[in-house]
C-alpha cells in the first residue's frame, strides 16, 4: 500500500515568489492535513481538508493556503514568499474518525527561500 | 502554557536499558495521542497511537495515556541504537495535531 507521496521534495525559490507543493494521501484517505516544520517553532499545524472542504486552519497569514481535490488529492500554496518560510512542509492523511484513526506523514517538501 | 510539553532532553541510555519519554497535554478534550520518531532529515514516522486509558503494547514500545492526569508517555524497552532519534508527542483535538517540542534520544553502544 502506497504511502502518503508528496512532491516536489526539495525546491529553492527566491522571496517574493509564490510556490505550490502537491500531496496525494494514502488510498481511502479522504482527510488531508498540512505542517510546517522549522527549527524555532517545530511542528505547526496549516490546515486540515475533507471532502473538498477546509474543517480547520491554523495561525498562519493568508499568504498561506491549499485546497483539496475530489480524488482527495491536496496542494498547498504560499505566496509572496519570505525568509521565514523556508521549512519542511509535511502532508499528512488519515481516516476520517477523528478519535480512532492513525495519521500519516509524507516525506515532506523542502523549501528554501533565499 | 504550551498546549503539549516534553520532558526536555536530550535523553541519553546505554544499549539495552529502558528509555522513559514524558508529554503532558493542556486541552482535556483531546482525543487521541500519538507518539512520532524522526529521525534527523527524515519525515516523523508514527510508532504508537492510544486513545484510551491504560498500556498499549507495540514490541519494544509501550505507551501509557492517563486522561485525568493528562498525561502520555512511551517507554522504549531493550533501546538499541537505532532508537537514536527525537521523539514528537502528538495530541489529537478535532482535525489538527498539536505536537511537543520534541525529546532527542541518544542510546550508547
Amino acid at each position: 500500500k502506497a504511502g502518503v507521496t508528496q512532491t516536489p521534495r526539495y525546491l529553492i525559490k527566491t522571496r517574493g515568489q509564490q510556490v505550490t507543493l502537491s500531496c496525494s494521501p494514502i488510498s481511502g484517505h479522504r482527510s488531508v492535513s498540512w505542517y510546517q516544520q522549522t527549527p524555532g517553532q517545530g511542528l505547526q499545524f496549516l490546515f486540515e481538508y475533507f471532502s473538498e472542504t477546509q474543517r480547520n486552519k491554523g495561525n498562519f497569514p493568508g499568504r498561506f493556503s491549499g485546497r483539496q481535490f475530489s480524488n482527495s488529492r491536496s496542494e498547498m500554496n504560499v505566496s509572496t514568499l519570505e525568509l521565514g518560510d523556508s521549512a519542511l512542509y509535511l502532508c499528512a492523511s488519515s481516516l476520517p474518525d477523528r478519535r480512532r484513526n492513525t495519521i500519516y506523514f509524507g516525506e515532506g517538501s523542502w523549501l528554501t527561500v533565499v | 502554557q504550551k498546549e503539549v510539553e516534553q520532558n526536555s532532553g536530550p535523553l541519553s541510555v546505554p544499549e539495552g536499558a529502558i528509555a522513559s519519554l514524558n508529554c503532558t497535554y493542556s486541552d482535556r478534550g483531546s482525543q487521541s495521542f500519538f507518539w512520532y520518531r524522526q529521525y534527523s532529515g527524515k519525515s516523523p514516522e508514527l510508532i504508537m497511537f492510544i486513545y484510551s486509558n491504560g498500556d498499549k503494547e507495540d514490541g519494544r514500545f509501550t505507551a501509557q495515556l492517563n486522561k485525568a492526569s493528562q498525561y502520555v508517555s512511551l517507554l522504549i524497552r531493550d533501546s538499541q541504537p537505532s532508537d537514536s532519534a527525537t521523539y514528537l508527542c502528538a495530541v489529537r483535538y478535532d482535525y489538527k495535531l498539536s505536537f511537543g517540542a520534541g525529546t532527542t534520544v541518544t542510546v550508547r553502544a
